[in-house]
């Protein structure tokens, strides 16, 4: 049973605008949480992370919000750029194992 | 600096044969992990080193999967009796500890036919 699912597998933005990627888990012993971005035959690429003890960490244009009583996080993208075309993962730990979700493939259209 | 890198890129292998996967980590890093990846699906945990011991393997599916870090660095995935359904990317990553972010390799495409 998968404890991080990503529900949308695909996402298409206007350059500029905002992307909104969403996440949720089901174990609530998860204690850290990741977004990675991938391209096309290559290996997944570390974007931003968060701890439990915060629901907020922001990196330049990558924020990710973490709501734990809802098991759910987001990591928004602004402006979006078509450089960030790509799938995105989100991933969660909580006993040094790595849960990914399924992706979100992202479109940002010039 | 250099990255995590995996040997071979790419695998073919005839059902029943044994295959070998390579990892080299990032330089320093004592955790090592690896992953299958199927079409569509995000990556799915395999192993996990400290060090030189496997710290947990409970993804392994079966006992045709080994993987050894022999001197805390270099890991290799074994693979003994290959199946068609072990077809899959396979990612190596590593990272300099617990609660700190894992950097991937570019994975192994294998194909088992």
């Amino acid at each position: 049973d998968q404890q991080v699912k990503q529900n949308s597998p695909s996402l298409s933005v206007q350059e500029g605008r905002i992307s909104i990627l969403n996440c949720d888990y089901t174990n609530s012993m998860f204690d850290y949480f990741l977004w990675y971005k991938k391209y096309p035959a290559e290996g997944p690429t570390f974007l931003i992370s968060i701890s439990s003890i915060k629901d907020k960490n922001e990196d330049g244009r990558f924020t990710v919000f973490l709501n734990k009583s809802a098991k759910h996080l987001s990591l928004h993208i602004v402006p979006s750029q078509p450089g960030d075309s790509a799938v995105y993962f989100c991933a969660a730990s909580g006993d040094n194992k790595f849960y990914f979700g399924s992706g979100t493939k992202l479109n940002v259209k010039p | 600096g250099a990255g995590v890198s995996q040997t071979p890129s790419n695998k073919v292998t005839e059902k029943g044969k044994y295959v070998e996967l390579r990892c080299d980590p990032i330089s320093g890093h004592t955790a090592l992990y690896w992953y299958r990846q199927s079409l569509g699906q995000g990556p799915e945990f395999l192993i996990y080193f400290q060090g030189t011991g496997a710290a947990d393997d409970s993804g392994l599916p079966n006992d045709r999967f080994f993987a050894v870090r022999p001197e805390g660095s270099v890991s290799t995935l074994k693979i003994q009796r290959t199946e068609r359904g072990d077809s899959a990317v396979y990612l190596c990553a590593s990272s300099a500890g617990t609660g700190a972010p894992q950097y991937f390799g570019p994975g192994t495409r294998l194909t088992v036919t």
